[in-house]
């Protein structure tokens, strides 16, 4: 089956550190770009960041560009999202993503869309 | 960034309506712009990419159109399933950023 699957809820204090994953089955993993999504209480979706597994290629929102750390590791198919130090702001659910997109030149995509979520990652940040 | 403004943000229909939701975008997006539904507590899922193509496995009732800076989804014939909220999203620079979302409820 096709998926990507996400560590389970955490509950931390503020200042504390946190790496949560999302592993891809299924399919050529090394070969689409992951995204991760931030979902806070009651409100939208933020686009975070996005890497490319075959080459750890990373691409942050001004928003989360030192706030969080996104990385991979693809020989067990995983990417991550961290935080060296949580803030209360910080709590929400946070998705990854599979991007469905194009190669369209020796380094560029067309991208289409998100095709393929995690079940979400909620995170609590409270004292 | 570019900024994508959804319009209404709720709207309220019943079964069988014909549902318009509007997504500008501050700056020329070519056709790279996304349209996701969510229910509630549950994940977003692709609805129509590429502005008008629709997901493998989406009701036929959805559609996209548009190119540029204005775009448009449209829901047929309103099933009680549709009631969820829809995003859309840019994919044309980085960030990839989304619409504030427009609540679609049952009137």
């Amino acid at each position: 089956e096709v998926q990507l699957m996400q560590s389970g809820a955490e509950v931390k204090n503020p200042g504390e550190s946190l790496k949560i994953s999302c592993k891809g089955s299924g399919y050529s993993f090394n070969t689409y770009w992951i995204a991760w999504v931030r979902q806070m209480p009651g409100k939208g979706l933020e686009w975070m960041g996005i890497i490319f597994p075959g080459d750890s290629d990373t691409t942050y929102s001004p928003s989360f560009e030192r706030q969080v750390t996104i990385s991979v590791d693809k020989s067990i198919s995983i990417a991550y999202l961290q935080w060296s130090r949580l803030r209360a702001s910080d709590t929400a659910i946070y998705y990854c993503a599979r991007l469905k997109a194009t190669r369209v030149g020796t380094n560029a995509y067309y991208f289409h869309g998100m095709d393929l979520w995690g079940q979400g990652t909620t995170v609590t940040v409270s004292s | 960034d570019i900024q994508l403004t959804q319009s209404p943000s709720f709207l309220s229909a019943s079964v069988g309506d014909r549902v318009t939701i509007s997504c500008r975008a501050s700056q020329g997006i070519s056709s790279s712009l996304a349209w996701y539904q969510q229910k509630s507590g549950k994940v977003p899922d692709l609805l129509i990419y590429a502005a008008s193509t629709l997901q493998s496995g989406v009701p036929s009732r959805f559609s996209g159109s548009g190119s540029g800076t204005e775009f448009t989804l449209t829901i047929n014939s309103l099933q009680p399933e549709d009631f969820a909220t829809y995003y859309c999203q840019q994919l044309k620079t980085y960030p990839q950023t989304f619409g504030q979302g427009t609540k679609v409820e049952i009137k």
